[in-house]
């Protein structure tokens, strides 16, 4: 199995580009989940999906962030415009059930540097 | 909102040595994990210890959790350089700021 895959593993961009983060989660799982990781804030849960449906968006933290899942094997995290205090390692995670019962695996995270 | 929070933020210890890391949450829980973190990596499920358990092991590592102060503990027993990462508890899918041990040669 190859894991959750996450793409780009870096993204350097300027302030007003749009961004686009994508992750495949491991086949069969049927939970993704998308967090921030900064020195200062910690590990942000931003939004979660169980069965492709978000189930809480809460963590999202401004209408410049949006979260699609078209697929049970795909799923896509947005930032227009982005903004210098996005800059972070976004993580994808998926979990073979409801994620808040079993383990989630992570995968690599993309450093996004906006600058 | 933090649900998990680790204590302490950093250790340093001997290897060989045993590290012990505590994680206080506010709520009720279904279940606690533990997951380690190496430096540019990804997070690594360690164990998961449900509400009703109050010991698990799994290899070098025991986890130990009290629902009645909303605590868990996390034992590392002959520490080894390979250790040396984060470590980070979580309920309820939300993760706490970890602790970061270093194990020195």
């Amino acid at each position: 199995d190859a894991g959750v895959i996450q793409s780009p593993r870096h993204e350097v961009t300027e302030m007003g580009q749009e961004v686009t983060l994508r992750c495949k989660p491991i086949s069969g799982h049927n939970s993704l989940f998308w967090y921030r990781q900064t020195m200062m804030r910690g590990l942000e849960l931003l939004i979660y999906f169980n069965n492709n449906v978000p189930i809480d968006d809460s963590g999202m933290p401004e209408d410049r962030f949006s979260a699609k899942m078209p697929n049970a094997s795909f799923s896509t995290l947005k930032i227009q415009p982005s903004e210098p205090r996005d800059s972070a390692v976004y993580f994808c995670a998926s979990s073979p059930s409801h994620g808040t019962h079993y383990e989630q695996y992570f995968g690599p995270g993309t450093r996004l540097t906006v600058t | 909102s933090q649900q998990g929070e680790e204590d302490p933020q950093a250790l340093s210890i001997q290897e060989g040595e045993n590290a012990t890391m505590n994680c206080s949450y506010k709520t009720s829980i279904n279940n606690l994990q533990w997951y380690r973190q190496n430096s540019g990596r990804g997070l690594v499920h360690l164990i998961l210890i449900r509400s009703n358990e109050r010991e698990k092991h799994s290899g070098r590592l025991r986890v130990t959790l009290d629902t009645s102060k909303k605590s868990s503990s996390l034992l590392i027993t002959a520490s080894r350089a390979a250790d040396t990462a984060s470590y980070f508890c979580a309920t309820l899918i939300i993760f706490g700021k970890g602790t970061r041990l270093h194990i020195l040669p």
